[in-house]
């Protein structure tokens, strides 16, 4: 069956410091995958998605960057966190089909800039 | 891009009684609407989908329509419970958008 792993589950990060949150799926391959941002109280905004390695559309222009380095993982980065960043970050994926398919949620990370 | 409005933002019901959550998406060629229900602290899962082709959809306490001319489509839950308390999210899709535009969600309170 297919798994979904994300962390770290918490983070607590000075402002102007990096980031990384990894993601990695196991179980399928050539996932579509994604990045969404949940602020407190709020909606799951889209931040990155990626239909393969090394292809990522940006949906939301800010200081933050996403990679695919392999067909399983998915990285969420920053060089320099505001305090705008906080929040609750989501990774996902979708089956390899054009459309119409459940996405599965990793656990998040909650992230805190201070 | 697609955007997708979701309305009330917060809904509080008596148990037993029934909640309407309606959404409205701007795309036309959006054709794939699910619904995610998120508890408290955890990961948003699948409740119910519909696609373009179909109207309406049940499965059992909850179901879900599409109106695909005024472009809305809304989440039924009927006999609501306790354990109904949660955000909702609707979304939308489209053939190879590749992406899942949601909704800003719902706090559904079910109150005993």
């Amino acid at each position: 069956s297919q798994t979904i792993h994300q962390w770290p589950a918490t983070l607590v990060q000075p402002v102007g410091s990096p980031l990384s949150l990894e993601c990695t799926v196991e179980g399928t391959s050539n996932p579509n995958l994604y990045w969404y941002r949940q602020a407190a109280g709020r909606g799951l905004q889209l931040l990155f998605y990626s239909v393969g390695i090394g292809q990522i559309s940006s949906e939301v222009p800010q200081n933050l960057s996403a990679s695919r380095p392999q067909d399983r993982q998915f990285i969420l980065s920053s060089k320099k966190l505001l305090l705008s960043d906080s929040g609750f970050y989501l990774c996902a994926w979708r089956g390899p089909v054009l459309t119409g398919t459940e996405a599965f949620f990793g656990q998040g990370t909650r992230l805190t800039v201070v | 891009g697609e955007n997708v409005e979701q309305h009330p933002s917060t809904l509080s019901v008596q148990e037993g009684d029934s909640a309407v959550i309606k959404c409205t998406y701007s795309d036309s060629a959006s054709n794939y609407f699910p619904w995610y229900k998120q508890e408290l602290g955890k990961r948003p899962q699948l409740i119910i989908d519909i696609r373009s082709n179909v109207g309406e959809k049940k499965d059992q306490r909850i179901a879900v329509t599409l109106n695909k001319t005024a472009k809305h489509f809304s989440l039924h839950i009927t006999e609501t419970q306790p354990e109904d308390s949660a955000v909702y999210f609707c979304a939308a899709d489209k053939a190879a958008g590749n992406k899942l535009t949601f909704g800003g969600g719902t706090r559904v309170l079910v109150k005993p």
